[in-house]
């Protein structure tokens, strides 16, 4: 089974349009996480979910919201959307929150392209 | 300024042949920092984690070290392989006031050629 899916693997879509990518994780973990990896592939923490405890990194769009029903799904819904959106989206959950001591496991990523 | 910076940005080498991969971070306080090997198409997954105390860790033909006292960490790849090529990226632990967070490099693109 694989420990973090998300879906679509591949998102293509109009500038305005709203979109979502959904995740889920079978490992148990209480954090989950998004991150960016944009064209130079440098990976960039959007958000990170914990315990319910929602971290948003401050250089986001209000555009971009997580919703997480549980603790193992967390979506992230895009509105409005624009042309330096398109990257590849990563899912990850962790046992604990923000150490290397506790290894990401990712998902195999969303590429999403704003046409 | 917490930063971790990978070298070189990328790297063509001959299948059979060694290559080492370098991370300097300026995170303080260190607490530990791991690697992660990254497949074309895949998601990041976890090689191996080099704690404050250690020097040297193998895992297979993968060998980390890290310097904590001149703040280098090095990933040497032995006997290359085709499936070696993809990104691998360094990420530290730095501790603040709110906690603790993971500063990731921009990693190192390794293609191994025949």
């Amino acid at each position: 089974d694989t420990a973090v899916s998300q879906t679509p693997k591949y998102l293509v879509t109009q500038m305005g349009n709203d979109k979502s990518i959904k995740c889920e994780q079978n490992l148990g973990h209480d954090t989950m996480y998004w991150y960016k990896q944009d064209s130079k592939k440098f990976l960039k923490i959007m958000f990170s979910y914990n315990n319910k405890e929602l971290i948003i990194n401050e250089t986001v769009p209000n555009r971009f919201s997580p919703k997480s029903p549980d603790k193992a799904h967390l979506n992230l819904h895009i509105n409005s959307l624009e042309l330096g959106d398109s990257a590849v989206y990563f899912c990850a959950s962790s046992q604990v929150h923000g150490t290397v001591s506790s290894p990401l496991h990712f998902g195999n990523g969303t590429r999403l392209t704003v046409t | 300024k917490n930063q971790v910076e990978q070298s070189p940005q990328s790297l063509i080498i001959l299948e059979g042949k060694n290559c080492t991969l370098q991370c300097n971070y300026t995170v303080s306080p260190f607490s530990n920092l791991r690697w992660y090997k990254q497949d074309t198409g895949r998601g990041p997954v976890s090689l191996t984690i080099m704690t404050f105390s250690e020097n040297t860790k193998s895992n297979g033909r993968y060998t980390a070290t890290l310097d904590a006292d001149t703040k280098q960490s090095s990933l040497h790849i032995t006997a290359s392989q085709l499936s070696d090529s993809a990104s691998y990226i360094c990420v530290v632990s730095a501790a603040n006031q709110a906690g603790t967070a993971l500063i990731f490099g921009k990693g190192t693109t390794l293609s191994v050629s025949s």
